[in-house]
């Protein structure tokens, strides 16, 4: 089955412990992102990826790492979490040519305290 | 700064009536304008899409108006069904095919 596989779904962590949420998608993306869903604030980019070792900024990288080593697996680090990280992830992945769908990973709901 | 907008939070329709999604953008720099649909505890799931050389696109019960210059765009569902109460966002491509821009959601309610 063609999917987009994030973990964990929940995480309760603290103040400058770090952690790392994990992507996988098994339909050869060339393209993966991670976006962070807040209430009044719709989803905003925060990095994407066009291919493997190719990273870049999306809207908010602010606190975040990534790193695209295998084309299948995209992580999103916390090196350092704050409160004001804590909110609802989504991981996602398309072909990069004529790849305006992009495919959703079920989502992290993350609180750091 | 929001460059794609969805001014209805939520929005309440009768099964069988046609329902409404509407979405303004800032940028004139996009290829592609997208809808997702949204349940709980799960990720968005993709709907249907337009190109901005396009004015209309449809599929099956949805329809995607793109109003390019009110930089306007709609998503008609008709009829609306029960099973469409969700949350729906709009979302739009950079021409670079690199960076998607979100709206913050309207959550449609199909009452039976």
């Amino acid at each position: 089955e063609a999917q987009v596989t994030q973990n964990p779904r929940y995480l309760i962590t603290v103040t400058g412990k770090k952690l790392t949420v994990t992507c996988s998608q098994n339909m050869n993306h060339e393209y993966m992102s991670w976006y962070r869903q807040d209430p009044g604030l719709g989803l905003r980019q925060i990095y994407y990826s066009m291919n493997v070792e190719v990273t870049d900024k999306g809207d908010v990288p602010e606190g975040y790492k990534v790193s695209r080593k295998e084309k299948r697996n995209f992580p999103l680090i916390l090196e350092s979490p704050s409160p004001n990280q804590t909110s609802l992830y989504f991981c996602a992945s398309s072909f990069f040519r004529g790849g305006e769908k992009l495919f959703f990973g079920s989502g992290t709901q993350l609180s750091v305290l | 700064d929001q460059q794609v907008k969805q001014n209805s939070p939520s929005l309440s329709v009768q099964e069988g009536r046609i329902s409404i999604l509407n979405c303004d953008y800032t940028n004139s720099m996009f290829d592609y304008f997208l809808w997702y649909k949204k349940y709980p505890a799960e990720g968005p799931t993709f709907l249907i899409s337009i190109s901005s050389i396009k004015d209309k696109n449809e599929d099956g019960r949805f329809t995607v108006f793109l109003n390019k210059s009110a930089k306007h765009l709609s998503l008609h569902i008709v009829p609306s069904q029960p099973g469409d109460s969700a949350v729906y966002f709009c979302a739009a491509r950079s021409v670079t095919g690199n960076q998607f821009y979100f709206g913050t959601g309207t959550s449609l309610t199909v009452i039976p």
